[in-house]
């Protein structure tokens, strides 16, 4: 089945060492998110890439970085983590139509990484 | 920015029962989403709905575009049926921010 795959699903860092969490897509969707997600609340987006076009969010702390290195797969990594970036990050994504009005077409997520910071 | 209201906060229901969740949003969407977050955090895609009403099995969704609303329908509650209800608008036309809203936190007693 096409789907969203992130690895690994638990993340135990410790403070201020870098840490890489991975996502991969077989549905073929130009359009890939990444969302940090606390206790509680909604998913926050942190940035998105429209095909190779990196789009980050204003509020999104330095530290949080990404690539996508071809289609099928997106990294974001996370240069210093503090106690405070303990979350669950969600992997998403969605297919833009041109003429339909943004990209919730098709909007599917990962089962996302939970990651500590000890 | 658009902003995205969801009521009730939370919501317990007696297995069986049915309910309706509204997502209200403060200016025009083209489209809107529902997402069901398990207790295990897996957000799952329930309907993309832009406008009129769509049916999967015990749920249903319809979205009144003009007056800036959708509901979502659960009939005859599972105890599967919990976690937490989201829905979505596109942040900017034709744009990819995704605003959500807080979300309606449903428990089912079984």
């Amino acid at each position: 089945d096409a789907m969203v795959i992130q690895n690994p699903r638990y993340q135990v860092t410790q403070f201020g060492k870098p840490v890489t969490l991975s996502c991969s897509q077989t549905l073929n969707h130009n359009v890939m998110y990444w969302y940090q997600q606390k206790s509680s609340q909604a998913p926050k987006l942190l940035f998105h890439y429209y095909d190779k076009d990196f789009n980050n969010e204003a509020d999104t702390p330095d530290n949080f970085q990404s690539r996508r290195p071809n289609t099928s797969f997106c990294f974001l990594d996370i240069r210093s983590p503090g106690l405070g970036d303990a979350a669950m990050y969600l992997c998403a994504t969605s297919r833009l139509i041109p003429g339909q009005g943004g990209g919730l077409y098709g909007y599917t997520f990962g089962s996302g990484t939970r990651l500590t910071v000890v | 920015g658009i902003q995205v209201e969801q009521s009730p906060p939370d919501l317990i229901l007696q297995e069986g029962a049915n309910s309706t969740l509204r997502c209200n949003f403060s200016d025009s969407v083209n489209n809107l989403q529902w997402f069901h977050q398990n207790p295990w955090g897996q957000l799952i895609n329930l309907f993309y709905i832009p406008s009129g009403t769509k049916q999967n099995g015990r749920l249903s969704a319809t979205t009144v575009a003009t007056e800036r609303y959708s509901l979502l329908y659960i009939s005859s509650s599972q105890t599967t049926d919990s976690g937490v209800y989201f829905c979505a608008v596109p942040g900017n036309t034709g744009g990819f921010k995704t605003i959500f809203g807080a979300g309606t936190r449903l428990f089912v007693k079984a």
